[in-house]
C-alpha cells in the first residue's frame, strides 16, 4: 500500500507569511494528489486537485506543486481564515490515502 | 447545488451493529461513485470505503474487511454504511464524499455523522 507522509506535523506562522507544506508518497502516485483545508468541527475543503490544479473559487494565495513522489502546498501569503489543518491526499479509481495532517497555527 | 447529509450517528456497544445513511441532492446521483472516509477524535482522515455507481465494485480498507458493508440506493438517492461487530477504534465522525468523473478527485462532503462505540 501506498504512504502519505507530511511534514512538518504543525507549523506556527504569522499573518503575511509564505508557509509551505510537503508530502511524500513511498513510490510514484504521478500527479494523483490532492490538498484539503479542514477546520474543527468541519468537513474537508478541496484547494488542489491533480497535484496542481485550483478549484475554482479558492483564493490564488493557494498553490500545489510536484510529482511521483513529492509534493508541495504553498501558501503566498498566509491569512487569518488559512489557521486550519491541511491533509494531502493520493486517490485512485477507487480509494483515497491521507498524509497525517499539518496544523498552522498563529504564532 | 450539491448537497450530501449523513445520519444515522450515535452510540453503540462494542460488538453492536449500525447502519449509516448519506442522502444526495442536486445532481444525478446514479452517474457517480462515491466514498466513505472517518476520522476519530483529533485524529487524522481514513478512507473506509468505495462504491461504483451502479453498485458493480466496492472496495474497503483492510480495518473494516469483513465488517463494514457499503450498498447505495439510487431511486432513492441514498448511500449506505451498514457496520457490524463495532470496536472501540470505529469511534469517528463518518463522512460520504462523492468521486468526481473526471480526474477522480473527492470535491463535495457531506458535514458528518458521529458513531461512538462505548461500554
Amino acid at each position: 500500500d501506498i504512504q502519505m507522509t507530511q511534514s512538518p506535523s504543525t507549523l506556527s506562522a504569522s499573518v503575511g507569511d509564505r508557509v509551505t507544506i510537503t508530502c511524500r508518497a513511498s513510490q510514484s502516485i504521478s500527479s494523483w494528489l490532492a490538498w484539503y483545508q479542514q477546520k474543527p468541527g468541519k468537513a474537508p475543503k478541496l484547494l488542489i486537485y491533480k497535484a496542481s490544479s485550483l478549484e475554482s473559487g479558492v483564493p490564488s494565495r493557494f498553490s500545489g506543486s510536484g510529482s511521483g513522489t513529492e509534493f508541495t502546498l504553498t501558501i503566498s501569503s498566509l491569512q487569518p481564515d488559512d489557521f486550519a489543518t491541511y491533509y494531502c491526499q493520493h486517490y485512485n479509481s477507487y480509494s483515497g490515502t491521507f498524509g497525517q495532517g499539518t496544523k498552522v497555527e498563529i504564532k | 447545488e450539491v448537497q450530501l447529509v449523513e445520519s444515522g450517528g450515535g452510540l453503540v456497544q462494542p460488538g453492536g451493529s449500525l447502519r449509516l445513511s448519506c442522502a444526495a441532492s442536486g445532481f444525478i446521483f446514479s452517474s457517480y461513485s462515491m466514498n466513505w472516509v472517518r476520522q476519530a477524535p483529533g485524529k487524522g482522515l481514513e478512507w473506509v470505503s468505495y462504491i461504483s455507481g451502479g453498485s458493480s465494485t466496492m472496495y474497503y480498507a483492510d480495518s473494516v474487511k469483513g465488517r463494514f458493508t457499503i450498498s447505495r440506493d439510487n431511486a432513492k438517492n441514498s448511500l449506505f454504511l451498514q457496520m457490524n461487530n463495532l470496536r472501540d477504534e470505529d469511534t469517528a465522525v463518518y463522512y460520504c464524499a462523492r468521486r468526481e468523473t473526471s480526474d477522480w478527485y473527492w470535491l463535495s462532503w457531506g458535514p458528518g455523522t458521529l458513531v461512538t462505540v462505548s461500554s
